[in-house]
């Protein structure tokens, strides 16, 4: 069975600050990894993905996020932080072959003050 | 690309009645799922078509839950005798070998059952 913890509900950070949103997996095989965030009422839209390569993978809005195989981690990370980043934020796991449906977290509720 | 729509956006019903929502997939996906969010959880999955066969359904499908995708095109999900246990926001989305594995979601539709 595939898995994903984000271990913190909520994240607080100042404007200019850099972020760090965690997560964590478990899945057999080599993971599929992604990141959604979603705003009030509003659909997930994809931020990034790793399935294969380079353990930083950017993606959209200046977002990036590290693999880390031995940790079996996917933190989302951005240098700057701006107050239109508060959002949820979904990580999602998927095995590498068969079925191909992600599995996703709780979500993490990100906080940019001003 | 007009990506995935989701009809209605917002639908409330009363206990005991019927609902049915349609999801439209971004044109040549042809994987489509569904999945079910409640407030301060992620995204839970319901069930997933490949083309037009529905390949997996969750133990969270109960009986009164059914879904189609005739033709492989769009798919709906109808929920027969609400309960306000039904009450959530009902996500579909969709990808291909195209899309490189990721999955797209739509605006998603509220229910409320009263």
């Amino acid at each position: 069975a595939q898995s994903v913890a984000q271990p913190e509900d909520q994240v607080n950070v100042a404007e200019g600050n850099p972020l760090t949103v965690k997560c964590t997996y478990s899945v057999s095989g080599n993971p599929y990894l992604f990141w959604y965030v979603q705003y009030p009422n509003r659909g997930l839209q994809f931020l990034l993905k790793y399935i294969t390569g380079d353990n930083l993978v950017k993606g959209s809005y200046g977002f990036e996020a590290e693999f880390n195989k031995s940790q079996t981690s996917f933190h989302l990370k951005k240098p700057s932080a701006l107050v239109s980043d508060s959002a949820l934020y979904f990580c999602a796991v998927r095995g590498p072959g068969g079925s191909y449906i992600p599995t996703f977290g709780r979500g993490t509720s990100l906080i940019v003050h001003p | 690309d007009t990506g995935v729509s989701q009809n209605p956006r917002h639908k409330i019903t009363k206990r005991g009645q019927n609902v049915t929502f349609r999801c439209d997939p971004i044109s040549e996906h042809n994987r489509l799922y569904w999945y079910r969010q409640t407030l301060g959880q992620g995204p839970e999955f319901l069930t997933y078509f490949q083309n037009e066969a529905q390949l997996e359904k969750s133990r969270l499908l109960s009986d009164r839950f059914s879904a189609e995708r005739p033709k492989g095109s769009f798919s709906t999900l109808e929920i027969q005798r609400t309960e306000q246990g039904d009450s959530a926001m009902y996500l579909c989305a969709s990808s291909s070998w195209g899309s490189g594995n990721t999955i797209y979601f739509g605006e998603g539709s509220w229910l409320t059952v009263v």
